[in-house]
């Protein structure tokens, strides 16, 4: 069954550093999320992306962040200067419509 | 900011009792509501997504149903068991902008 992957499963960095995350979204599918979660608190979005630009994004979506589709198969979160607070779980997900989305397996970055 | 809550926050119950747990969405704007199972260390699992009012979906012994009226679902679990031990979480879609609950953490006690 095809699945979402995403690498590294572990990222350690110092602060001020930035980091890139990637993601594989199953193959057919059309929309891209990111999403984060900071130990013991909820699932945030960050944003969603369509048809090779973004196409909803979240207050915590500043300038600090951004994201590309650099070939047909990659998806990549790029996170500038990394703060403590970055420090989360980063899932992306994948779906064919705006409907069921499908995980990826998460990256945990743990900021220095 | 969109307010998604759920309700309990922990349950526990023993193997074979049916539960259900409770998802309140903004009933303005409805798109779709997804349920999700997530268990620890694994990542969130689509179980149903939920897009018309009176909405009822199922899925072996889970299933779902939906007010986007009164803006909440409900989930079932009919005769828990351990596997069933999992955070169940609910989103609420807005367009393509999608805010999550905080998850009921169900544990099924053999």
């Amino acid at each position: 069954e095809p699945e979402v992957t995403q690498t590294p499963s572990h990222q350690v960095t110092q602060m001020g550093q930035e980091v890139i995350l990637r993601c594989v979204p199953i193959s057919n599918h059309l929309y891209f999320y990111w999403y984060r979660q900071i130990l013991g608190q909820k699932v945030e979005f960050l944003v969603s992306f369509y048809n090779n630009e973004i196409s909803e994004k979240s207050e915590i979506f500043d300038d600090q962040f951004s994201v590309e589709r650099p070939d047909g198969s990659n998806f990549t979160l790029k996170i500038r200067s990394t703060k403590l607070e970055d420090s989360a779980m980063y899932f992306c997900a994948s779906s064919e419509s705006v409907e069921t989305q499908y995980f990826g397996p998460g990256t945990r970055l743990l900021v220095l | 900011i969109l307010n998604v809550e759920q309700s309990p926050q922990s349950l526990h119950v023993q193997e074979g009792d049916s539960t259900n747990f409770t998802c309140s969405f903004p009933s303005s704007n409805f798109y779709a509501l997804h349920w999700y199972r997530w268990e620890t260390a694994k990542s969130p699992e689509a179980l149903f997504v939920m897009t018309l009012n009176g909405d009822e979906k199922k899925k072996g012994r889970i299933s779902a149903t939906l007010n986007t009226k009164e803006g909440y679902s409900y989930l079932y679990i009919k005769g828990s068991q351990p596997e069933d031990s999992a955070t169940y979480l609910c989103a609420f879609n807005f367009y393509q902008k999608v805010t999550f609950g905080t998850g009921t953490k169900l544990q099924v006690i053999p």
